[in-house]
């Protein structure tokens, strides 16, 4: 079954708009990690933003912040003021406190977005 | 600092043949993981190495083999390339490589193609 899965295939996005990339997830562990990574056309993956399953509060790193609904097993990534350097594939992700292995993180097949000027 | 290292870049091998693909991690890092990314696909995990042992393997065939040296490089053996294995192989590195927060970092990746 899928863990992760993000609805959204592709975006286009106008620079210095806000986006929202959806993140869903299956999980019947209590303890979590969900990331989110940007993968430029180069190929690199790049970490963005981390939250905890028991984190109180809305993870946030400069314009990247999670919208994390746990009820909903949500996980929204929003950018707020879009550049030109955003476009790129972005993978959400999940590690399971039940894990065979802590290196596991399980992907989504990921969003790509293009800003536009 | 330096971020994670993969070498070749790319590589272009034929069915049935070998190839090995090498990883730096981050200085200070000890785990080491590898993944398979498919055009099109998220990353799928194949090992993860901490402290040169095996602490994880995904469901990959056994041609998949992998290691980890005292300096925590590592590298990743394929044996008798089928097509299918054409992919970007990606090493990424942790300092504990435990616990649910531990990020990991990612290389540039090695794109394999089997002809």
């Amino acid at each position: 079954a899928q863990k992760i899965t993000q609805t959204q295939p592709g975006m286009f996005v106008q620079e210095k708009e806000a986006v929202t990339l959806d993140c869903t997830y299956d999980t019947s562990d209590q303890s979590y990690g969900l990331f989110w990574y940007k993968q430029p056309s180069s190929g690199e993956m790049i970490f963005l933003i981390y939250q905890g399953s028991y984190d109180e509060q809305n993870a946030t790193e400069g314009r990247y912040s999670l919208n994390f609904q746990k009820a909903r097993k949500s996980a929204n990534l929003v950018i707020s003021a879009s550049q030109l350097g955003d476009s790129a594939m972005y993978f959400c992700a999940m590690r399971e406190r039940t894990t065979d292995s802590w290196g596991k993180l399980q992907f989504g097949a990921g969003t790509q977005v293009v800003v536009t000027p | 600092d330096a971020g994670v290292t993969q070498s070749p870049t790319h590589l272009i091998k034929t069915r049935g043949q070998q190839v090995t693909l090498r990883c730096s991690p981050i200085s200070g890092h000890k785990s080491v993981s590898w993944y398979q990314q498919v055009l099109g696909q998220g990353p799928q995990f194949i090992f993860q190495y901490y402290e040169k042992e095996e602490r994880g393997r995904g469901n990959f065939p056994d041609r998949f083999s992998a290691r980890q040296f005292p300096n925590y490089s590592s590298e990743l053996n394929v044996n008798a390339l089928l097509l299918g294995d054409s992919a970007l192989y990606l090493c990424a590195s942790s300092w504990t490589g435990q616990g649910l927060a531990d990020t990991q970092y990612f290389g540039p990746g090695t794109r394999l193609t089997v002809l």
